[in-house]
């Protein structure tokens, strides 16, 4: 049972166009999401992140969106750049989980941003 | 400061064989969680180690799988007679435990092959 869902395995954007990821989550006790971009052997470095009492949070390029009632986030990046191409993973947390605030992650985007 | 650190970086074992990874989150970090990502798929939680509290440890796949965190700072992973579906890139994570302090820092990881 995947509790975040990333529909799009890849995505292929022009530089300077916008970017938007999105991420689909099942579970309704989660209340704090994430964005990660990993490059290859790497490990994830976060990239913005919002509380479920927000429905949008910025962050230079980068902005996430929250909608509740359809259990969906998306991020957007504008105006992507070459350098942004990276595997994107959305994550969920739940603060009532008792491991402690433990992520469950989507299955990655993989983001090209073409010259 | 310095991020998390992880050894080795990369593994290659044989089947049958005992492996243990090694993580050093970030100094003053309390909070420390070791995921696992497979071939194409998404990050997978193993488990969570809280100050001097119990880990918890309801992610790890089978009881060949252990981790120890000694001191409350440096953490081992230990994989028992490894099997071929052991083979990932192991994450490790620190957060400084606080309550809202939800963003989890990814060390580089461990890529495993188990032949």
């Amino acid at each position: 049972d995947q509790q975040v869902k990333q529909n799009s395995p890849s995505l292929s954007v022009q530089e300077g166009r916008i970017s938007i990821l999105n991420c689909d989550y099942t579970n309704s006790m989660f209340d704090y999401f994430l964005w990660y971009k990993k490059y290859p052997a790497e490990g994830p470095t976060f990239l913005i992140s919002i509380s479920s009492i927000k429905d949008k949070n910025e962050d230079g390029r980068f902005t996430v969106f929250l909608n509740k009632s359809a259990k969906h986030l998306s991020l957007h990046i504008v105006p992507s750049q070459p350098g942004d191409s990276a595997v994107y993973f959305c994550a969920a947390s739940a603060s009532y989980n008792n491991a402690g605030n433990m992520l469950t992650f989507g299955g990655g985007t993989r983001l090209m941003v073409k010259p | 400061g310095a991020g998390v650190s992880q050894s080795p970086s990369n593994k290659v074992t044989e089947k049958g064989k005992d492996v243990e990874l090694r993580c050093d989150p970030i100094s003053g970090h309390t909070a420390l969680y070791w995921y696992r990502q497979s071939l194409g798929q998404g990050l997978e939680f193993l488990i969570y180690f809280q100050g001097n509290s119990a880990p918890d440890k309801s992610g790890l796949p089978s009881d060949r799988f252990s981790a120890e965190r000694t001191g409350g700072s440096v953490s081992t992973l230990t994989i028992q007679r490894t099997q071929q579906e052991d083979s990932a890139v192991y994450l490790c994570a620190s957060t400084p435990g606080l309550a809202g302090a939800k963003t989890q820092y990814f060390g580089p990881g461990t890529r495993l092959l188990v032949l």
